[in-house]
């Protein structure tokens, strides 16, 4: 399976700022998807990520909010917009294994807002 | 639109026993594929195991299985000869496949099942 780099782990941010959380695949993917986890809850995928075309959103989300970019077919950035306390969540970054057998997760970000 | 229940909040289980998580799915569709996460406190989701629904034969990993039932909609998970590594969140997911033979690709995630192996 693929092996994600996701940086950083973990950030303290002010309200207001943004924060850019990255993600380093081990090999060429067509996908990307970019999860939220907020405290105690499980994952809702925010968005999916495709090479050269603009990130599909799922239904709550905005790109305003959550702008991502995919520059190549190993790398995505996933940014959280003018933070409130309702963003401190742990994001996941996530891959379609080659051969498919399921889905690789990058180590997760956990944000918290103050 | 898919949905995934998962009823226990909190199971614990003593090393060396067998415990059952519980997941039932809600869907119109007639393929797709299922699959188990695991969430231990560093975060990091492990694929424990993954069902196709075409697939009559239930799956097994190890000391992992699954307990299929597509007409009832349930997933079950039983894990035998626990071991204290296995404390974790467990998740189950649904994944439809495309009519076109591709996937869909998003996973949908029940709310998990914090599993606790005591010593």
């Amino acid at each position: 399976s693929a092996v994600i780099s996701q940086k950083p782990s973990r950030d303290i941010c002010q309200r207001g700022t943004s924060l850019t959380i990255q993600c380093q695949v081990d090999s060429q993917v067509t996908m990307m998807f970019w999860y939220r986890q907020q405290p105690g809850q499980s994952l809702t995928l925010i968005a999916t990520a495709n090479q050269g075309s603009e990130a599909t959103y799922e239904s709550g989300f905005v790109i305003d909010k959550f702008p991502i970019s995919r520059p190549n077919l190993t790398f995505s950035t996933l940014t959280v917009s003018n933070m409130s306390p309702e963003d401190s969540s742990i994001y996941l970054c996530s891959v379609r294994d080659r051969g498919f057998y399921g889905y690789t997760f990058g180590s997760g970000t956990r944000l918290t807002v103050v | 639109a898919q949905t995934v229940t998962q009823s226990q909040p909190e199971m614990s289980v003593q090393e060396a026993e067998t415990v059952t998580l519980s997941c039932t799915y809600d869907t119109s569709e007639s393929n797709y594929y299922l699959f188990w996460y695991k969430q231990p406190p560093s975060r990091q989701m492990i694929l424990v195991i993954r069902q196709e629904a075409y697939k009559q034969q239930n799956a097994t990993e190890n000391r992992f299985s699954v307990n299929f039932q597509k007409a009832a909609k349930s997933f079950s998970l039983k894990i035998s000869d626990s071991q204290l590594g296995d404390t974790a969140m467990y998740f189950c997911a649904f994944m439809k496949h495309g009519s076109s033979g591709g996937s869909n690709y998003k996973l949908t995630f029940g709310k998990g099942t914090l599993l606790t192996v005591n010593p």
